[in-house]
C-alpha cells in the first residue's frame, strides 16, 4: 500500500474555479512537498512544508501534522494550471529521498 | 541559470543492451537522486548520492548502476539485468535534506 494517498486522481474544472487537491500519508514525516509535473514530464517544486501554511501567488498549501494531511489550493484557476500535481513526503530517520503519491491530473477548461 | 540537465530526452534501446542516462547539475548541490516513473504510479527511488564517491541503493536498485565521480554528475546505467526498463527517468538534486529539490526534465527510455 502506498504510504502517500492523493485525491482526487483526476479533476476537471472550469476556468476561475477554486481547486483543492488532498494528500494523506500514514508515516511520520519531516517534510512534505508539492510538485507540479508538466505534460513534457519535467517537474517543478511548488512548496516544501513542515507545518502551517504557505502561499505563492494563486497557490496555497496547508499541512496538518496531527491529522497527517495536506491540501493544495489553486485560486482563480487558469488553463495553464493544467498539470499533474504530486504530493511527496520525506520521512525521518536514516531514509533519504522522497516517497511520492501517484499524482492528481488536473485539467482546467477555458 | 543554474539547473539540472538530463540527456537525452528520448532514448531507445534494444533488449540486452546497457544504456547510460546523463544527469548534470550546476547548482553545487551535494545530494543527487534518480527516480523512475511508470504510468499510474508514483515516482520510485532508484539510487541516491549524498556526496562525491558515495552512493546508496534506493527502493528499486536491481538492474541499475550509478557513479558519482564528480559533484556535478550522477549518471545512471540501465543494465540488461533490468527486466522492465521502459519508463520515464527523473534526476533530482538537493543542497541538503532540509531543503527543497530541483528536478531535471527527464529521459523517456523505451526498449525495442
Amino acid at each position: 500500500k502506498n504510504e502517500v494517498e492523493q485525491s482526487p486522481q483526476n479533476l476537471t474544472a472550469q476556468e476561475g474555479e477554486f481547486i483543492t487537491i488532498n494528500c494523506s500519508y500514514s508515516v511520520g514525516i519531516s517534510a512534505l512537498h508539492w510538485l507540479q509535473q508538466h505534460p513534457g514530464g519535467g517537474i517543478v517544486s511548488l512548496f516544501m512544508l513542515s507545518s502551517g501554511k504557505k502561499k505563492h501567488g494563486r497557490l496555497i498549501a496547508t499541512i496538518n501534522i496531527q491529522e497527517k494531511h495536506s491540501s493544495l489550493h489553486i485560486t482563480a484557476s487558469h488553463p495553464r494550471d493544467s498539470a499533474v500535481y504530486i504530493c511527496a513526503v520525506r520521512t525521518g530517520g536514516g531514509a533519504d529521498g522522497l516517497t511520492f503519491g501517484k499524482g492528481t491530473h488536473l485539467i482546467i477548461q477555458p | 541559470d543554474g539547473g539540472i540537465t538530463q540527456s537525452p530526452k528520448y532514448l531507445f534501446r534494444k533488449e540486452g543492451q546497457n544504456v547510460t542516462l546523463s544527469c548534470e547539475q550546476n547548482l553545487n548541490h551535494d545530494a543527487m537522486y534518480w527516480y523512475r516513473q511508470d504510468p499510474g504510479q508514483g515516482l520510485r527511488l532508484i539510487y541516491y548520492s549524498q556526496i562525491v564517491n558515495d552512493f546508496q541503493k534506493g527502493d528499486i536498485a536491481e538492474g541499475y548502476s550509478v557513479s558519482r565521480e564528480k559533484k556535478e554528475s550522477f549518471p545512471l546505467t540501465v543494465t540488461s539485468a533490468q527486466k522492465n526498463p521502459t519508463a520515464f527517468y527523473l534526476c533530482a538534486s538537493s543542497p541538503d535534506r532540509d531543503y527543497g529539490y530541483t528536478f531535471g526534465s527527464g529521459t523517456r527510455l523505451t526498449v525495442v
